[in-house]
């Protein structure tokens, strides 16, 4: 059964750069897309961005300039980097696996990590 | 403001029928399914249907979705108290190349 698992610091201050990582455990990083989806306190759902094992990204066009994900295959781990933070990016932060069916063209996020709480405060 | 539009709330008695709608446009529901997540208070989201209408191992049959145009539904029969919860709508958008949800409707089990 595979499990993500989110790691980083849960504040960060004003205009500095959030760093969060995801272990996968329990299956392969490979030939697979990893997301990263956020929830601000008591709001809805917003996607932020997913990597594809070969390194390719695709963003959020609205947080594409201050973002980066990358992969790290050894280690079974993929990371975030916001950088320029605010309190507009207070959210939990979720990491997840996209499946991409072939076949049917279904896409959609079926392993979730449980979500880490970072705040952006001085 | 959300790409796609769900209610804020629904409700019904146990063993009613409830039904969230999620609203688009062609460029997202239009041209591609559908996926509803489940969040339970104070954890994380959870596949409830992908590809429109097709369930994940373990969801019950009591769920489904279904399309319209660029609308989309998620009907829950035979409700339970382990229903309430937050429901997400999402799909992919062409036009901004991304994914996008709905704002979340909460279902309140009466």
């Amino acid at each position: 059964q595979v499990q993500l698992q989110e790691s980083g610091p849960g504040l960060v201050k004003p205009s500095e750069t959030l760093s969060l990582t995801c272990t996968v455990s329990g299956g392969s990083i490979s030939s697979y897309y990893w997301s990263w989806i956020r929830q601000p306190p008591g709001k809805g759902l917003e996607w932020v961005g997913y990597i594809y094992d070969s390194g390719s990204t695709t963003y959020n066009p609205s947080l594409k300039s201050r973002v980066s994900i990358s992969v790290d295959m050894s280690k079974n781990q993929f990371s975030l980097k916001l950088s320029s933070v605010s309190a507009a990016d207070t959210a939990v932060y979720y990491c997840a696996r996209r499946e991409w069916d072939i076949l049917t063209g279904y896409r959609y996020f079926d392993h979730w990590g449980q979500g880490t709480l970072v705040t952006v405060s001085s | 403001q959300s790409v796609l539009t769900q209610p804020p709330s629904a409700s019904e008695t146990p063993g009613q029928r409830v039904t969230i709608s999620c609203s688009g446009s062609s460029s997202n529901i239009g041209s591609n399914t559908v996926n509803w997540y489940q969040q339970l208070p104070g954890t994380a989201p959870k596949l409830l249907i992908y590809g429109g209408n097709q369930r994940p191992s373990g969801v019950p049959d009591r769920f489904s979705g279904s399309k319209s145009g660029t609308s989309a539904s998620l009907a829950i029969s035979g409700l339970q108290s382990e229903d309430e919860a937050d429901y997400y709508c999402a799909a992919w958008d062409d036009d901004l190349i991304g994914v996008v949800f709905g704002g979340g409707t909460k279902v309140t089990v009466l």
